[in-house]
C-alpha cells in the first residue's frame, strides 16, 4: 500500500491564481481530512469527509473548496490564492472504527 | 472550545537523557489522546494512543500517561537518541468525525 499520497510537494502561486491540491489514499478509508499547518502552530482542520459525496467544513474553510466523488480521492481547491494561504497542507485518512489518522507527506504552498 | 497546550515549545538535551514532554487540555470529556511524531518536511506518524479509560501506554522507550481529571498527558522518552529529534504533537479526540484537536507541538533536539 502506498498509504496517503499528496501532489504536488511544493508549489508557488501568484496572488489570485487557482490550484488544486491532490490527495489519494489506497486503504479504503471512509474518513478523510485536510489540515493546514502554519509555522509554530498546530494543525488546523480545513475540511473533512466521512465518505464519498459527503463533505463538511472544519475550523478554517474560508478560501477553500473540496469534493469527494470517490472513496480514494479528496482534492482541495484554492480559487483565489492569497498570501494568508501560504502554509503546509496535510491530508489524512482513517477508517471509522480507528482513531489513528494516517497522514500524507504534505504540500508546501507559497503565495506571493 | 477545547484548548490544547504543549510545554515546552522547544527542548534541546544531550543524548542519553530521559525527558518528559507535556500536553494539557481544558475539557476532560475526551475519548482518547494520541501522541504523534513529525519529522522535518514529513507528515505525522502515530506513536501512542491512550483511551480515556486507560492511564498509560508504552512502546519501547516511550511511555505516555493520561490524567483526565487534571487535564494532562505526558510523553516520557527514556535514554534519548539523536534519532528522536523531531516535533512531537498531541491530539485529543472528542465527539464527531471532526472532533480532533492538535497541540502546537514540542520541537525536540537531541545533541549527539
Amino acid at each position: 500500500n502506498a498509504g496517503v499520497t499528496q501532489t504536488p510537494k511544493f508549489r508557488i502561486l501568484k496572488i489570485g491564481q487557482s490550484m488544486t491540491l491532490q490527495c489519494t489514499q489506497d486503504m479504503n478509508h471512509n474518513y478523510m481530512y485536510w489540515y493546514r499547518q502554519d509555522p509554530g502552530m498546530g494543525l488546523k482542520l480545513i475540511y473533512y469527509s466521512v465518505g464519498a459525496g459527503i463533505t463538511d467544513k472544519g475550523e478554517v474553510p474560508n478560501g477553500y473548496n473540496v469534493s469527494r466523488s470517490t472513496t480514494e480521492d479528496f482534492p482541495l481547491r484554492l480559487e483565489l490564492a492569497a498570501p494568508s494561504q501560504t502554509s503546509v497542507y496535510f491530508c489524512a485518512s482513517r477508517p471509522p472504527w480507528e482513531d489513528t489518522q494516517y497522514f500524507g507527506p504534505g504540500t508546501r504552498l507559497t503565495v506571493l | 472550545k477545547q484548548e490544547v497546550t504543549q510545554i515546552p515549545a522547544a527542548l534541546s538535551v544531550p543524548e542519553g537523557e530521559n525527558l518528559v514532554l507535556n500536553c494539557s487540555f481544558t475539557d476532560s470529556a475526551i475519548y482518547n489522546l494520541q501522541w504523534f511524531r513529525q519529522d522535518p518536511g514529513k507528515g505525522l506518524t502515530s506513536l501512542l494512543l491512550i483511551q480515556s479509560s486507560q492511564r498509560e501506554q508504552t512502546s519501547g522507550r516511550l511511555n505516555a500517561s493520561l490524567d483526565k481529571s487534571s487535564g494532562r498527558s505526558t510523553l516520557y522518552i527514556a535514554a534519548s537518541q539523536p534519532g528522536d529529534s523531531a516535533t512531537y504533537l498531541c491530539r485529543l479526540r472528542e465527539g464527531g468525525a471532526d472532533g480532533l484537536t492538535f497541540g502546537k507541538g514540542t520541537h525536540l533536539i537531541i545533541q549527539p
